[in-house]
């Protein structure tokens, strides 16, 4: 099946300090990606929809100065975080379709990024 | 926004039994899809269903959509400790470039 990376799978910064999690498609093209976040014990909740070369769509409460979206190839989506503080903390997942129609149904996730403000 | 709500939210077993977990949802949807966390991971997608079927198999897998009471079922038959795991339906109210929504999800344990 389709394969999406995450990079990194894991950081810890300081607070204050911009982090930055690539997502890949890495044997498809995605001209939609998805950011999720998710806290402990938590479902995922959608962030925003990162579109190729046009703004991301954002979710209702999610700043989108705060978390950056940049969605500049087909296989690429990156999702900064911008001034972390502690309460940003979380596992950050996302997904991608393949453009295929025929495979479009299934979403493909990426493995997750954990991250840790302190 | 979440649209699914699981139940129950947390199912503990014995190994060899069935574990069922439901979800309902709000709005009209294309497809449901089942998915599966081990703690702290990445989700693994395990069924699809789509909104004009009722019923569909994979493995030990059951899933079962009613859209007239919006909701739907997964079972799992002889059940193993390594399905314990975090169970979440996830709807897709269209076609296309549209996004998965989450429900709560089912913390399922299934002892040895």
């Amino acid at each position: 099946g389709a394969v999406v990376s995450q990079h990194p799978s894991r950081v810890i910064c300081k607070s204050g300090t911009s982090v930055k999690i690539e997502c890949r498609s890495l044997d498809f093209q995605a001209t939609t990606m998805f950011w999720y976040r998710q806290f402990p014990k938590q479902s995922l909740m959608l962030m925003a929809t990162s579109n190729e070369g046009s703004k991301a769509t954002y979710e209702q409460g999610v700043e989108k100065d705060k978390f950056l979206i940049n969605h500049a190839s087909l296989t690429l989506s990156t999702l900064t975080v911008t001034s972390a503080h502690p309460e940003d903390s979380s596992f950050y997942i996302c997904s991608a379709r393949d453009l295929d129609g025929g495979a479009g149904e299934t979403q493909y996730f990426g493995p997750g990024t954990r991250l840790l403000v302190l | 926004s979440q649209q699914g709500e699981e139940d129950p939210q947390a199912l503990s077993i014995q190994e060899g039994e069935n574990a069922t977990m439901n979800c309902s949802y709000k709005t009209s949807i294309n497809n449901l899809q089942w998915y599966r966390q081990n703690s702290g991971r990445g989700l693994v997608h395990l069924i699809l269903i789509r909104s004009n079927e009722r019923e569909k198999h994979s493995g030990r897998l059951r899933v079962t959509l009613d859209t007239s009471k919006k909701s739907s079922s997964l079972l799992i038959t002889a059940s193993r400790a390594a399905d314990t795991a975090s169970y979440f339906c996830a709807t897709v109210r269209n076609s296309g470039n549209t996004p998965l929504v989450f429900g709560k999800g089912t913390r399922l344990s299934v002892i040895a």
